[in-house]
């Protein structure tokens, strides 16, 4: 069964880079059929998308956001990641790493059970 | 960029049909999916393609999608139904974006 598992650092200062890491289990970053993605909610409110990734290293973002973000896989260790450079407390928020098919129109079905990021000044 | 809206709270009675709709411009020439999230947990994928369900998902749960306006139907509420849900749709593909959620009360 595949399972997602987010890690990094709960509290960033102002104006730093945050840093997450997706370790995948049960499945592999290498396959053809999947991008690799992330997902972020801040405190009570809604999901915003932030970006995703195929196993190629094609990546593909949140316009508003693609100026700040990086995100990279590494099959080596059946990993992606993500960085936020130059945070605000705006970027507060629990990220979610998550994987949707390469067929048109398909949804994430599996997310990871997501980490909290604080950013502080 | 493409923006989802939809209504930040609907209300339904045990038993009857929840209708939770997603505008978007043109909303039909793009796949959405829905996502129900309950407090402290992960979404989960309900609807994709517009109108298919996950292995797992009940039936009473359906979508549909047509001119600007995207829509989950749930037939028979129960209280265990009572979540935020998330329209999300492709942009210019594999580009995502979501709606702002919308709270399921049911009463």
């Amino acid at each position: 069964q595949l399972q997602l598992q987010e890690s990094g650092p709960g509290l960033v200062r102002s104006s730093e880079t945050l840093s997450l890491t997706c370790t995948v289990s049960g499945g592999s970053v290498s396959s053809s059929s999947y991008f690799w993605g992330w997902i972020r909610q801040p405190p009570g409110k809604g999901l915003e998308w932030i970006g995703t990734i195929y196993y190629s290293g094609g990546t593909y973002y949140n316009p508003s956001l693609r100026s700040r973000v990086i995100i990279s896989i590494d099959t080596s260790k059946n990993q992606f990641s993500l960085k936020l450079t130059s945070v605000t407390a705006a970027d507060t928020a629990v990220y979610y790493c998550a994987r949707h098919e390469t067929s048109k129109g398909s949804g994430h079905y599996s997310w990871g059970q997501g980490t909290l990021v604080t950013v502080s000044s | 960029s493409y923006d989802l809206t939809q209504p930040p709270s609907v209300s339904v009675s045990p038993g009857q049909t929840a209708s939770i709709p997603c505008f978007g411009d043109e909303l039909e020439s793009k796949y959405v999916c829905w996502y129900q999230q309950k407090p402290g947990q992960s979404p989960v994928l309900l609807i994709y393609q517009d109108t298919k369900r996950p292995s797992g998902i009940p039936e009473r749960f359906s979508g549909s999608n047509s001119g600007n306006t995207a829509t989950l139907t749930i037939r028979g509420t129960q209280a265990v139904d009572e979540a935020d849900y998330y329209c999300q749709a492709w942009d210019s593909a594999p580009v995502g974006v979501f709606g702002g959620g919308t709270k399921l009360t049911v009463l």
